[in-house]
């Protein structure tokens, strides 16, 4: 079965500087990959995905995740955060098969808050 | 506009009472779940349909029964049986397979 850990529980950083949100996944495959962003009291937005092809994704929000698949890892970043990126930050896993499991496996989630 | 549309937000109930969250969607996805949240836990998995009249149980269905009679609706039955039933529920659907998940807002039961 597969798993994601996100190490962060929570990060604040200041507004304007680079984020990097870890996240490590356990898959025997290649897996499909993806980071959501919570609001307070709302559901989850996609911010990206990683299917295959190039390792490195670029989503919504100025938003990048890097597959590395020696570290079984998918790192979101950014390079200047805003305030209004304060959130909970998910990372999921999905077997890579298109007929087959219907079940995404998320992480804890990381809280992101930002200091004017 | 399409999307999934979870009421009510707020829902309050007696311990000991069944309660039904309700689920809709207009993206015409044949692939409905149920997820439920609780603080620092992440999402677990409650149940799962894939089609009209066919439904799976996730992680942690126990004391939680659904149905699928529409592709539009996948309805949540919160029973007496459900030990701790206080949590954040979302609702979401897909078009099947490892696509991304589109999720409603969300309905907040509180049970006491």
């Amino acid at each position: 079965a597969q798993s994601v850990t996100q190490p962060d529980i929570h990060i604040t950083v200041s507004e304007g500087a680079s984020l990097e949100l870890r996240c490590n996944y356990s898959y025997g495959a290649t897996p499909y990959l993806f980071w959501y962003v919570q609001s307070p009291g709302q559901g989850l937005q996609l911010l990206l995905k990683y299917f295959s092809g190039d390792t490195l994704v670029q989503g919504i929000k100025g938003f990048e995740a890097e597959f590395k698949r020696s570290q079984s890892s998918f790192n979101l970043r950014k390079p200047s955060v805003h305030w209004s990126d304060a959130a909970e930050y998910f990372c999921a896993v999905a077997p890579y098969s298109g007929a087959g499991s219907y079940q995404l496996t998320f992480g804890k989630g990381t809280k992101l808050s930002v200091i004017p | 506009d399409g999307g999934i549309t979870q009421s009510p937000k707020y829902l309050f109930r007696k311990e000991g009472q069944n309660v039904t969250l309700s689920c809709e969607q207009n993206l015409n996805h044949d692939a409905m779940y149920w997820y439920r949240q609780d603080p620092g836990q992440g999402l677990r998995l409650i149940y799962y349909s894939q089609i009209v009249n066919d439904f799976q149980k996730g992680d942690i269905a126990e004391g939680y029964s659904v149905s699928r009679e529409k592709k539009e609706s996948f309805p949540l039955t919160v029973t007496s049986a459900q030990k701790n039933p206080t949590a954040f529920y979302l609702c979401a659907a897909s078009v099947g397979g490892s696509n991304p998940l589109h999720f409603g807002n969300g309905t907040r039961l509180t049970v006491t």
